[in-house]
């Protein structure tokens, strides 16, 4: 079984544009989750769908915001970059079945690189 | 929301030395992963186990979730084994959201 994919892995983009990742769960997986990841924050959740529904919601900006498309496969958008953007987006999925599901192991993908001149 | 502390910060061994790298939590949980984390930024899966014991060739992990702690045993350390190992815990509160340590960085010389 594929593993899961992002794209793009590596991306600079410049204060005030805004940036789209993309994501690819493992197949049947229909849980995605994204995370950011800095030096100073360590990782930390930003939010999770599940059939095309924001089930979780991390603490960040409206600025950062997501969606699920009907095969699973995900998208976040960051409007506005600022510095503090810059980081490593990782996104998980899950096997996870339904809200009142508690089994929710993650598998991670390789992750994008965002870095904001 | 759930506290997750992870020990120790750092570890520098020698190719071939054992470890013990611990996280704590400070809340009941139904999700527990140790991750190691290679120099690509890959988050590689060790093991699911929010309880019991766990063993996979050099590595074994348990958790004690009526102590709310869980253990990584790593034995005859090689260089590959270099990384930061996270843990990873969501609360049994019904949020599901996870929560990362700050991470154990290993470094093994050769």
């Amino acid at each position: 079984k594929a593993g899961v994919t992002q794209t793009p892995r590596y991306l600079i983009k410049t204060r005030g544009q805004q940036v789209t990742l993309s994501c690819s769960p493992i197949s049947g997986h229909r849980s995605v989750s994204w995370y950011q990841q800095t030096p100073g924050q360590g990782l930390q959740f930003l939010f999770e769908y599940f059939s095309e529904t924001q089930r979780n919601k991390g603490n960040f900006p409206g600025r950062f915001s997501g969606r699920q498309f009907s095969n699973s496969r995900s998208e976040m958008n960051v409007s506005t970059l600022e510095l503090g953007d810059s980081a490593l987006y990782l996104c998980a999925s899950s096997p996870r079945q339904g809200q009142l599901s508690s089994y929710n192991e993650q598998f991670f993908g390789p992750g994008t690189r965002l870095t904001v001149l | 929301g759930i506290q997750v502390e992870q020990s120790p910060p750092d570890l520098i061994l020698q190719e071939g030395a054992n470890s013990t790298l611990r996280c704590n939590f400070s809340d009941s949980v139904n999700n527990l992963q140790w991750f190691h984390q290679n120099p690509w930024g890959q988050l590689i899966n060790l093991f699911y186990i929010p309880s019991g014991t766990k063993q996979n060739g050099r590595l074994s992990a348990t958790t004690v979730a009526t102590e709310r702690y869980s253990l990584l045993y790593i034995s005859s350390s090689q260089t590959t084994d270099s990384g930061v190992y996270f843990c990873a815990v969501d609360s049994s509160g019904g949020s599901y959201i996870p929560t990362f340590g700050r991470g154990t960085s290993l470094i093994v010389h050769p």
